[in-house]
């Protein structure tokens, strides 16, 4: 059964303090690893997808990495916009209704 | 272009009676999904649909059915609804790749909090 582990669950951190998320994960033939924002009352946003280990994207104060274990979603210099809930989730072979997601990690940016 | 919306946005339900949840897509996607999202939890698969017509059983299918009469739109209904349904419920579409499986990224709607009492 694929599993998505997100530490921490809660994250403080003053604005420009840099910081990283951990998202670990078990599945069996990664197809696709997604990170998600979500805003308190909303729905999730898509950041990121990474396909394979070794691979890395950036947004704006955001990059995450992706090992064959887990993946890190690095936040440079945080604002307070920065503030949410951010969602870990992977695709494993069972195609598009296997998606797993994680509880997540809710971010706290204070000024 | 309005994404993917919802309605209602909030709605409170006496055990057993019974309610249709609405999601609408303007961005032509053929993959459509319902989730519920409950605290502690992941967002949990409810039901999906790979195209007009077509449904499919998610990872928490019990007490819920859903329909896909017209592309854009996809409706999860709860034929009695129980407290143990309290959530909130958020519908995802997605482009639909041709060629067999593929990583899809979800867009998602805002949610419809539902509260049975």
């Amino acid at each position: 059964e694929d599993q998505v582990t997100q530490s921490p669950e809660a994250l403080r951190l003053q604005e420009g303090e840099s910081s990283s998320l951990n998202c670990s994960y078990t599945v069996s033939g990664l197809r696709g690893l997604f990170w998600y924002r979500q805003d308190p009352g909303k729905g999730p946003e898509f950041l990121f997808t990474l396909y394979s280990a070794g691979e890395e994207k950036e947004k704006e104060r955001l990059k995450a990495t992706l090992t064959k274990k887990e993946s890190f979603l690095h936040i440079t210099a945080p604002k307070p916009e920065d503030s949410a809930t951010y969602l870990c989730a992977v695709q494993g072979p069972g195609g598009y209704q296997k998606v797993t997601f994680g509880i997540g990690t809710k971010l706290q940016v204070i000024p | 272009n309005a994404g993917v919306t919802q309605t209602p946005k909030f709605r409170v339900l006496k055990t057993g009676q019974s309610m249709t949840l609405l999601c609408a897509q303007d961005m032509n996607h053929e993959y459509m999904y319902w989730y519920r999202q409950d605290p502690g939890m992941g967002l949990r698969l409810i039901h999906y649909s790979v195209g007009e017509g077509t449904t499919a059983k998610g990872e928490v299918p019990d007490g819920y059915n859903v329909s896909r009469l017209k592309k854009q739109n996809f409706l999860l209904g709860l034929e009695s609804a129980a407290p143990s349904q309290t959530s909130v419920y958020f519908c995802a579409s997605s482009p639909g790749l041709a060629g067999g499986w593929s990583q899809e990224t979800q867009y998602f709607g805002p949610g419809t909090r539902l509260l049975v009492l």
